[in-house]
């Protein structure tokens, strides 16, 4: 049962232009939401978060917005670069209990071509 | 910045043979999370640590263990090791409910 998920299995976008990167979720109990980006042997970098009493946040060329009410997440890159080239996955917990952990999609691999 | 540190950050191993995965988490930082991420897939979620007590668990099998410790690091103990358990298993690190920090993982090849 994929609680997130991301129907994208992949983007191809060119430099300069605005990525974005879809996920929907299921469970009614997330409440923060998390955009990772992940090279190959490497382990997930934090890009942004949001908690569910906002609809948007924002944090330099990233932009991540929640519609709580259709359950659903986009993260927004301006202008898309190069170096952006990575999967990129959503995550979502319940943080009523302690140490919540992250369930997470199934990835977007983004392509910025030249 | 310091980092998540995860050793080793690779293993071979046979099957039927234990293997013990070590996790640093980021100064200061109280939680610590293990996730398995098998070839193709999404991250899963393992277990938990909150101030060196259990707080979560899942889809942990039986003949795997984990501890944090009182320095915070945390120690993920693999027993009669499976083909199947040939993964990349992650350590994050937070503090309290904040974001969640990865490692590097460690890539575990069972054979």
């Amino acid at each position: 049962d994929q609680q997130v998920k991301q129907n994208s299995p992949s983007l191809s976008v060119q430099e300069g232009r605005i990525s974005i990167l879809n996920c929907d979720y299921t469970n009614s109990m997330f409440d923060y939401f998390l955009w990772y980006k992940k090279y190959p042997a490497e382990g997930p970098t934090f890009l942004i978060s949001i908690s569910s009493i906002k609809d948007k946040n924002e944090d330099g060329r990233f932009t991540v917005f929640l519609n709580k009410s259709a359950k659903h997440l986009s993260l927004h890159i301006v202008p898309s670069q190069p170096g952006d080239s990575a999967v990129y996955f959503c995550a979502a917990s319940d943080s009523t209990g302690t140490a919540s952990k992250l369930t997470f999609g199934t990835g977007t691999r983004l392509q910025v071509t030249l | 910045a310091a980092g998540v540190i995860q050793s080793p950050r690779h293993l071979i191993k046979e099957k039927r043979e234990t293997a013990t995965l070590k996790c640093y988490p980021i100064p200061r930082h109280d939680t610590v999370y293990w996730y398995q991420q098998g070839p193709g897939q999404d991250p899963q979620f393992l277990i938990s640590f909150y101030e060196k007590m259990q707080s979560d668990k899942g889809s942990i099998p039986d003949r795997f263990s984990a501890q944090q410790f009182s320095d915070y690091h945390s120690e993920l103990n693999m027993s009669s090791l499976e083909l199947g358990d040939s993964a990349l298993y992650f350590c994050a690190s937070s503090l309290e409910f904040s974001e969640q920090f990865f490692g590097p993982g460690t890539r575990l090849t069972v054979l």
